[in-house]
């Protein structure tokens, strides 16, 4: 079965850096995963997208404090020089077998 | 730039019917698959249904299947889902969302604001 896990909640101190996880189940450890913000009244936002060997393409207009990397199955959205803006629910999605499937998401907290 | 505006959204009993729709501005509409996605209240993104640019490769959520009718008319840039036999559970947000070109189903790169839709009696 086709399943991302992510940690319901993150929490870091404004200023500080913060490593979101992402983890793709059994048998698809290679897929590419995207990462998406979501911002409570907001239409979600594509931040980027993060292939296997840590290589990343983000979204249009998404600052140089949004980067990713990749170890095995897990997929990771560092954010650094964290702001108060930066608090809402990260989702990471794939794709892959003719489905979509998105992560439980993380709710990031910014102290 | 890209724009996704959702529209259809509505009260409606269980049992009924919803058609939403998805107006695509700001890119070459025909190019790209496209995908609606829902959040039900306090819960995650849930991916609903696809649709590739020439509709030729059509998907849908098991939780759906058999209910809902994703279509697309790219002279109108618009794509739309059907909504028949609705539940409590199909309670939601629905965003649509354009996904990148080639392969099918795809990263998702641009979102609406979305429409909700609120299945009770």
């Amino acid at each position: 079965q086709f399943v991302l896990t992510q940690s319901p909640s993150a929490s870091a101190s404004l200023g500080a850096s913060v490593k979101l996880t992402c983890t793709l189940s059994s048998g698809h450890s290679s897929y590419a995963i995207a990462w998406h913000q979501k911002q409570p009244g907001k239409g979600p936002r594509f931040l980027m997208k993060v292939k296997n060997d840590g290589s990343h393409i983000k979204g249009d207009g998404i600052p140089h404090r949004f980067s990713a990397s990749s170890s095995g199955a897990e997929r990771y959205l560092i954010i650094s020089s964290l702001q108060s803006d930066d608090e809402a629910e990260y989702y990471c999605q794939a794709w892959g077998t003719g489905i979509q499937v998105f992560g439980g998401g993380t709710k990031l907290t910014v102290l | 730039q890209v724009q996704l505006m959702e529209s259809g959204g509505g009260l409606v009993k269980p049992g009924g019917s919803l058609r939403l729709s998805c107006a695509a501005s700001g890119f070459t509409f025909s190019a790209y698959h496209m995908t609606w996605i829902r959040q039900a209240p306090g819960k995650g993104l849930e991916w609903v249904s696809y649709i590739s640019s020439t509709s030729n490769y059509i998907n849908y959520a098991d939780s759906v299947k058999g209910r809902f009718t994703i279509s697309r008319d790219n002279a109108k840039n618009s794509v739309y889902l059907q909504m028949d036999s609705l539940r409590g559970a199909d309670t939601a947000v629905y965003y649509c969302a354009k996904s990148e070109r080639g392969v099918i189903p795809a990263a998702i790169e641009s979102w609406g604001q979305g429409t909700l839709v609120t299945v009770s009696s």
